[in-house]
This record gives C-alpha cells, structure tokens and sequence, in this order.
C-alpha cells in the first residue's frame, strides 16, 4: 500500500500479558517513528529508527519497552508484561527526509 | 513540562468564517513547525508546515504564521468547512534533534454549518 500501514488496529491484553505491534512504513523511508497516544493528549514520543539503527529511545517508559527494525523496514514495538497505564493509541509514522512524517492508523491497546 | 502548548482544547466556528488555532512553544531551538489534523479513529495527517526562515506559508485555504521572538505560531482556516471539524495539532521540531516532533495536545475544531 501507499501509506503506513499498523497492525493489529485494536488488541485487548490481559494485564502481565506481553503484545506486539507491527508498522509497515512508506516504502523507502528511511526514518521510523512511535508514538503513544492517550486519550485526549497529544502523541508523545516514545523511540525513532533511522534505517535499522535505533537512534533515540529516550521516551520509551520503562525496559518493559522495547522496540526493533531489523532489516530498516518493518518495525515492531513490543510490550512486557503489560500494566493498564499502558492502555493508550501506538502510532508509527515514517519520513523520507526531515520534512514530514506520515501516520498510521495505530493500533488502540486496551489492557485489562 | 510540555514544549510545545496548545492552550485551547476547543474553538467552535460559523461555517465560512476564519478559524484561527493557536499554538506557543518554548525550545528556542526548534527551527521547524508542522500542523496535523485528526479524524477519530484514524492518525494524524499531515496538513501544512513552516520552517523558521520563514514568517508565513500558505496553502489554499490553509495559512501558517510564525513569531519567532513570541514562540508563538498560529494556523488560518478560511474560509472554515464543516469538513475541517477534527482535532489539530501542532508540532515542532529542531535539526539537533533530528527533527522528531514533539506534539502539542491539540485543539479540538468544530465547524458549524
């Protein structure tokens, strides 16, 4: 497809269940980004790849946390043991330069 | 404490007069500002941007301005859609960071036909 593309759209975890979110980016951009959503706010940074490397990860919350882009692709953000604080809207968006990014649809985590 | 503020979670307009949305920021380092707009249940689409060698940048209906020594910029919808109801929000971002956006919390835009 075109644009970035998020799946699962909408994943019910049991609280200390461990998930998986999956971003399909633009295809060759080269800078990936997540970022989680709580309702009623802004998105707040969570990590931003450029290729595979993981450049920042400075707003990741915790080491339960824990984000890759293996082949500077896909990317996937994955969530230990999951509290419900966790509970929120996970959007990727990717950029071709230092202009700007492009969303997703994100996926909505709901933890219960 | 939040970078970029967005201190109006909500403007209600007539369909056909201007809206204007505001937003303050307080890294003097960000060189570069973006707008989003957000239709429940979907992500943030981009929607217009300004870089800090400029004051103004326009786009059909769509205008950006940008006071550097306020840290304030500020978007003009006119004339404004019922289509345009949706959340905005406001985003800057600077080259020492490698332009990663931080977000404001949005303003909520209704348009009234």
């Amino acid at each position: 497809g075109a644009g970035v593309s998020q799946s699962p759209r909408y994943k019910v975890a049991k609280r200390g269940q461990d998930v998986a979110l999956r971003c399909d980016p633009i295809s060759g951009h080269v800078s990936l980004f997540w970022y989680q959503q709580a309702l009623g706010q802004g998105p707040e940074f969570l990590t931003y790849f450029q290729n595979e490397a993981q450049l920042d990860k400075s707003g990741l919350p915790s080491d339960r946390f824990f984000a890759e882009r293996p082949e500077g692709s896909v990317s996937t953000l994955k969530i230990q043991r999951t509290q419900q604080e966790d509970s929120a809207v996970y959007l990727c968006a990717s950029r071709a330069g230092d202009t700007e990014a492009f969303f997703g649809q994100g996926t909505r985590l709901t933890v219960v | 404490d939040q970078q970029v503020k967005q201190n109006s979670p909500s403007l209600s307009v007539q369909e056909g007069r201007i809206s204007i949305l505001n937003c303050d920021y307080t890294n003097s380092m960000f060189d570069y500002f973006l707008w989003y707009k957000k239709y429940p249940a979907e992500g943030p689409t981009f929607l217009i941007s300004i870089s800090s060698i400029k004051d103004k940048n326009e786009d059909g209906r769509f205008t950006v301005f940008l006071n550097k020594s306020a840290k304030h910029l500020s978007l003009h919808i006119v004339p404004s859609q019922p289509g345009d109801s949706a959340v905005y929000f406001c985003a800057a971002s600077a080259r020492g960071g490698s332009y990663i956006p931080t977000f404001g919390r949005g303003t909520s835009l209704i348009v009234h036909p």
